[in-house]
């Protein structure tokens, strides 16, 4: 149980492209979802959670216009890269939490490797 | 807000032999300390967790013990095997009563490898 699909699994894009991720919850509802930046042989990077329904809620430091964050249902979150530039490569992770559980662990997805050209 | 600190950065042990990774935390609030494990493009695994009212877990090779006093959690892996080569990342969370709260703050990760 408690499966988290990313998709797509690797994107590779020129330059100035929006790029969308999607994290679904395959068998649980997540009213949370949280989306992670890793860079190689780093730590994962809290980038914003988000929240069913409402406005997501990014940490201090990531751009919310950069990175749009939606999450119009339950089992759904979808990150977009707006006008992605080679900075903007790395490893972008999701993760979703069973609704109602609140300190319970993460469930992570598989990851997208985002690489622009 | 909440630091953590992850030490070594790489530790390498022989096969059958116990490894330990050590993490402090800065917030005396949380309350939850997952481990999870990497391996290379893949996604992190939760091995492990414990609450603040527990003192130490165990799960087979796997265990866990909490110093609330001291703010610090440690992972101890007995026997390892080839196949615990990875990237192991401690969390730390406090719960707070609404549900979109509860973050985690992970450490920098242990690179560990098991030579055969």
């Amino acid at each position: 149980g408690a499966v988290v699909s990313q998709h797509p699994s690797r994107v590779i894009c020129k330059s100035g492209t929006s790029v969308k991720i999607e994290c679904r919850s395959l068998d649980f509802q997540a009213t949370t979802m949280f989306w992670y930046r890793q860079f190689p042989k780093k730590s994962l990077m809290l980038m914003a959670t988000s929240n069913e329904g409402s406005k997501a809620t990014y940490e201090q430091g990531v751009e919310k216009d950069k990175f749009l964050i939606n999450h119009a249902s339950l089992t759904l979150s979808t990150l977009t890269v707006t006008s992605a530039h080679p900075e903007d490569s790395s490893f972008y992770i999701c993760s979703a939490r069973i609704r109602g559980q609140g300190n319970q662990p993460q469930h992570f997805g598989d990851g997208t490797r985002l690489s622009i050209l | 807000g909440e630091n953590v600190e992850q030490h070594p950065s790489t530790l390498s042990v022989q096969e059958g032999d116990s490894a330990v990774i050590k993490c402090t935390y800065s917030d005396s609030a949380s309350n939850y300390f997952p481990w999870y494990k990497q391996e290379l493009g893949k996604r992190p695994q939760l091995i492990i967790d414990i609450r603040s009212n527990v003192g130490e877990k165990k799960d087979q090779r796997i265990a866990v013990t909490l110093n609330k006093t001291a703010k610090h959690f440690s992972l101890h892996i007995t026997e390892t095997q080839p196949e615990d080569s990875a990237v192991y990342f401690c969390a730390a969370s406090k719960f707070i009563p609404e549900e979109y709260g509860n973050k985690l703050v992970f450490g920098a990760g242990t690179i560990l490898r098991v030579k055969s």
